[in-house]
């Protein structure tokens, strides 16, 4: 059974960084895109962006260019979310989810939440 | 960008009744390269992440309950429950994968009445 594994809860502080692992197991991590999503308190799911697991490509929706980086680790079928210069507003359960290639997703990992609070 | 828009935002039903929800895009969703709707249905429950129920707009995923259906197609589609249960309780969103940069509809919340 696929499996992506997301990094623990953070805190953060506004200004700071945060960076957002998911490690993904059970199949061949370099042949299905990843994607983001955002889950905001009282909002509904929003659409972040993907990463071409085989080039490195990132695409990125227009509300998260910027701030917002999508990495890769191949050697240890590794995503990463990296957010800069945090808001209160980023406070967030974020997701990855891996593309079931043709365009929908089909796994997804179990979530991190961000607080950035002061 | 593709807007998707669906309705109602909140929807009660009864146990054991029919609940419909809908989704529409801000552009035909239909690829002419294999004549197939680029659209899926998610369900959200509290503290979960989303889980695929339906792609192509009208194929349910493996494991998806067949009173789970999908139809519709261009702009207009829909999810249907022909008898809600009470696992059901959950934020329903449609999602358009036609354009690369993917946009889910604001989700619907599914609740007893």
């Amino acid at each position: 059974q696929v499996r992506l594994v997301q990094s623990e809860s953070e805190l953060k502080k506004p200004g700071a960084s945060v960076r957002i692992s998911c490690q993904a197991s059970r199949y061949t991590f370099t042949n299905y895109a990843i994607h983001w999503v955002r889950l905001a308190p009282g909002q509904g799911l929003e659409w972040m962006g993907w990463i071409n697991t085989n080039t490195g490509n990132p695409m990125y929706a227009q509300d998260f260019t910027g701030r917002f980086v999508f990495s890769l680790d191949t050697s240890v079928s590794t995503a990463y979310l990296q957010i800069s210069s945090l808001k209160a507003e980023d406070t967030a359960v974020y997701y990855c989810a891996r593309d079931a290639d043709v365009g929908w997703v089909d796994y997804w990992g179990q979530g991190t939440l961000v607080t950035v609070s002061s | 960008d593709i807007v998707m828009t669906q309705s109602p935002d909140s929807l009660p039903v009864s146990l054991g009744e029919r609940a419909t929800i809908s989704c529409k895009s801000s552009q035909s969703l239909l690829h002419s390269f294999n004549n197939k709707n680029f659209l899926a249905w998610y369900q959200q429950k509290p503290g979960q992440p989303p889980k695929l129920l339906i792609y192509w707009a009208s194929t349910r995923q493996s494991g998806v309950p067949e009173r789970f259906s999908g139809s519709g197609s261009g702009t207009d589609f829909t999810l249907t429950i022909s008898s809600l249960q009470a696992e059901d309780v959950a934020v329903y969103y449609c999602q358009q994968y036609y354009s690369t940069l993917y946009t889910f509809g604001q989700g619907t919340k599914l609740e007893i009445k």
